[in-house]
């Protein structure tokens, strides 16, 4: 059971928009940045946002993320193929004085 | 280039030990938080462990502390972790990652196998 709650799965068609969502708590979302990685099949995961809508040089502007109160979320836009990988956030918790991911959720490009 | 590469992994029985290594190049190591993060087969990612860019502060996850040790050598760009008392359920997919400016997980390693089994 993770302390950040993810949707297991989200799907959808090339060109669309989606998001995912990330559900924590005062002691994490609500006191600290959040960060989102994207982990391709087989692959090492890789930043895709940090500080809650900060993107990488090299990561396409079609990601973007934003945070209200103790929820995050990242957007795709234009969706693509090659987007379909599993997806996490992660943040600082005060409580736990530990780094915590959220349970990732899958994306299928149907 | 930028390198992050682990070694270490292996098969170790229930209640052994293994020591990783995480070797850095081609990026600033010293002054930078570098944790531990753990990959279960077919499971999400896990933190493990984070050490401060002086070797100060530790921190652990739950599920691994007093049984894990992280530590760093900056004069060679290297982290470790100590794995001890090692269970089923510490069998993963271990990376080592920078963290930058932001507490960001920037660089990531390809990571190293653990696998604990009678």
């Amino acid at each position: 059971q993770s302390v950040l709650t993810q949707p297991p799965s989200a799907s959808g068609t090339p060109g669309q928009r989606v998001t995912i969502s990330c559900s924590g708590s005062r002691s994490n979302i609500g006191s600290n940045s959040v960060c989102w990685y994207q982990q391709l099949p087989g692959t090492a995961p890789k930043l895709l946002i940090f500080s809650n809508n900060q993107r990488p040089s090299g990561v396409p502007v079609r990601f973007s993320g934003s945070k209200s109160g103790t929820s995050a979320s990242l957007a795709i836009s234009g969706l693509r193929s090659e987007d379909e990988a599993d997806y996490y956030c992660a943040v600082w918790d005060d409580s736990l004085s530990g780094r915590v991911f959220g349970g990732g959720t899958k994306l299928t490009v149907l | 280039e930028v390198q992050l590469v682990e070694s270490g992994g292996g098969l170790v029985k229930p209640g052994g030990s293994l020591r990783l290594s995480c070797a850095a190049s081609g990026i600033t190591f010293s002054p930078y938080s570098m944790n531990w993060v753990r990959q279960a087969p077919g499971k999400g990612l896990e933190w493990v462990s984070c050490i401060g860019g002086n070797g100060r502060n530790t921190y652990y996850a739950d599920s691994v502390r007093g049984r894990f040790t992280i530590s760093r050598d900056n004069a060679k760009n290297s982290l470790y972790l100590e794995m001890n008392s090692l269970r089923a359920e510490d069998t993963a997919l271990y990376y080592c990652a920078r963290e930058g400016l932001s507490q960001e997980f920037e660089y990531w390693g390809q990571g190293t196998l653990v696998t604990v089994s009678s």
